[in-house]
């Protein structure tokens, strides 16, 4: 049974970078059938996607333009996992975040339990 | 990016009643190539993520109740519960998956009158 487990510090301060990592269990990061997706949602943006990344021969990474010069999201295929990195970080990062799996057409068929992550000085 | 609105924002609807819930999208989101609408809705409740309810517009995932249905295309959408349980009480969201980034409505909340 797939597994997604996030972790990473739960609070940092305005222009901090947030790093997350996603443990995958029950599924592999390189699957030439699966995407890797960081979404996270917040009060006022609500579901917001951020970045993903997928191997089909090569590894690909996309970012969405909101975040794209701060984010960075790779694969560590030795531990099996993924994660996400945001720098200078404000309040406005503040949210949970989540990991998901997505299928080779785009929806996320499995949800990680979020990790709320909080900017404030 | 497309633009997704979900309408209403809340409802209350008593159990046993049928629940619509409308996602218009601010472009189509029809695949011309094999004419499917790349759209889906998920459930949230409170402290969980989001669970994945129906893609393609109107194919359940594994596991979803059959009083769970989708229909619509092109740029509108609706979500229908047949017959409302005390358990279907969430948040609902609609997401288009045709462009990246792909995007998801603002949700709807249904409540139990």
């Amino acid at each position: 049974q797939l597994q997604l487990r996030p972790s990473g510090p739960g609070l940092l301060k305005p222009s901090q970078t947030l790093s997350l990592t996603c443990a995958i269990s029950g599924d592999s990061v390189s699957s030439n059938s699966a995407t890797w997706n960081w979404i996270r949602q917040s009060p006022s943006r609500g579901l917001e996607w951020l970045g993903r990344t997928y191997f089909r021969s090569r590894w690909f990474r996309d970012y969405a333009l909101s975040v794209k010069s701060r984010i960075t999201v790779n694969p560590d295929t030795s531990k099996n996992q993924f994660s996400l990195q945001l720098n200078s970080v404000t309040p406005e990062d503040t949210a949970v975040y989540y990991c998901t799996r997505e299928t080779p057409v785009g929806w996320s068929d499995f949800w990680g339990q979020g990790t709320l992550v909080t900017v404030s000085s | 990016d497309i633009v997704m609105t979900q309408s209403p924002d809340s409802l209350a609807v008593s159990l046993g009643e049928r629940v619509t819930i409308n996602c218009k999208s601010s472009q189509s989101v029809l695949y011309s190539s094999n004419n499917k609408n790349y759209l889906a809705w998920y459930q949230q409740k409170p402290g969980q993520p989001p669970k994945l309810l129906i893609y393609y517009t109107s194919t359940r995932e594994s596991g979803v109740p059959d009083r769970f249905s989708g229909s619509g295309s092109g740029t509108d959408f609706t979500l229908t519960i047949s017959s409302l349980q005390a358990e279907d009480v969430a948040v609902y969201y609609c997401q288009q998956y045709h462009s990246t980034p792909y995007t998801f409505g603002q949700g709807t909340r249904l409540e139990i009158k």
